[in-house]
């Protein structure tokens, strides 16, 4: 089955950079996809990247995937306060269902 | 355009009340869902609909009721809600990817919603 586990929290100065991961648990075929949330509206899509791909960059976003451990990163470079939102990692199964799993999302605070 | 329109943005209601939350996209997408979201928590899947057809729904009491009146459109109709159903609902729009690829999900803004 799908399941896609995140930690819950994450705090870092503006100008650092940061990590935010994440597991999931199929592998085989697999779309895996950062979406972000600030406070009130709803989901944006940031990027996503298939898993027979290993790095994905786009601008100050890099997506990290690490097949054997089944684990996903997103470094977000010269982290700003408008970075502050809650960051969902998801995962797709090519073949199977369409729907994507959601995790429990990262909180990222950003102090000036 | 690119968007997903959420109506209304807030909305307040009384367990007796029948009201409806109403969502728009003209991106040609043809599948729609309806999300819940409790705060600090991830959507729940509540429904699907695919090319108008109501394709999935995920155990949902029946006083939620959605509607697909046409490919563009998507209405969930509220009856007799009880205080916990008080959540941010997420409408989204997809083409639909069944075995073919990524599935990336446009979402709207949200409707507050608040069950006295």
């Amino acid at each position: 089955g799908e399941d896609v586990e995140q930690s819950l929290f994450l705090s870092v100065r503006e100008g650092d950079s940061s990590v935010i991961n994440c597991t999931y648990t199929d592998s085989s075929s697999t779309y895996l996809y950062w979406y972000k949330q600030e406070p009130g509206a709803g989901l944006q899509l940031l990027t996503y990247i298939f898993s027979n791909m290993d790095m994905k960059q786009d601008q100050r976003l890099t997506v990290l995937l690490n097949k054997k451990d089944k684990h996903l990163s997103l470094r977000i470079a010269d982290t700003q306060t408008g970075d502050s939102a809650i960051y969902f990692c998801a995962e797709s199964i090519r073949g199977g269902s369409y729907i994507p799993t959601f995790g429990r999302g990262t909180s990222l605070i950003v102090h000036p | 355009d690119t968007e997903v329109t959420q109506t209304p943005k807030h909305l307040v209601m009384g367990m007796t009340n029948k009201k409806s939350l109403k969502c728009e996209q003209h991106m040609g997408h043809r599948a729609m869902y309806w999300y819940k979201q409790k705060a600090k928590k991830p959507p729940e899947l509540m429904f699907v609909y695919s090319y108008e057809k109501l394709s999935i729904n995920e155990s949902v009491p029946s006083r939620f009721s959605p509607e697909c009146p046409n490919s563009s459109l998507l209405n969930l109709h509220l009856h007799a809600l009880q205080p916990e159903d008080s959540a941010l609902y997420l409408c989204a729009s997809s083409q639909p990817g069944q075995g073919t690829g990524a599935n990336v999900l446009t979402f709207g803004a949200g409707s507050r919603l608040t069950v006295l």
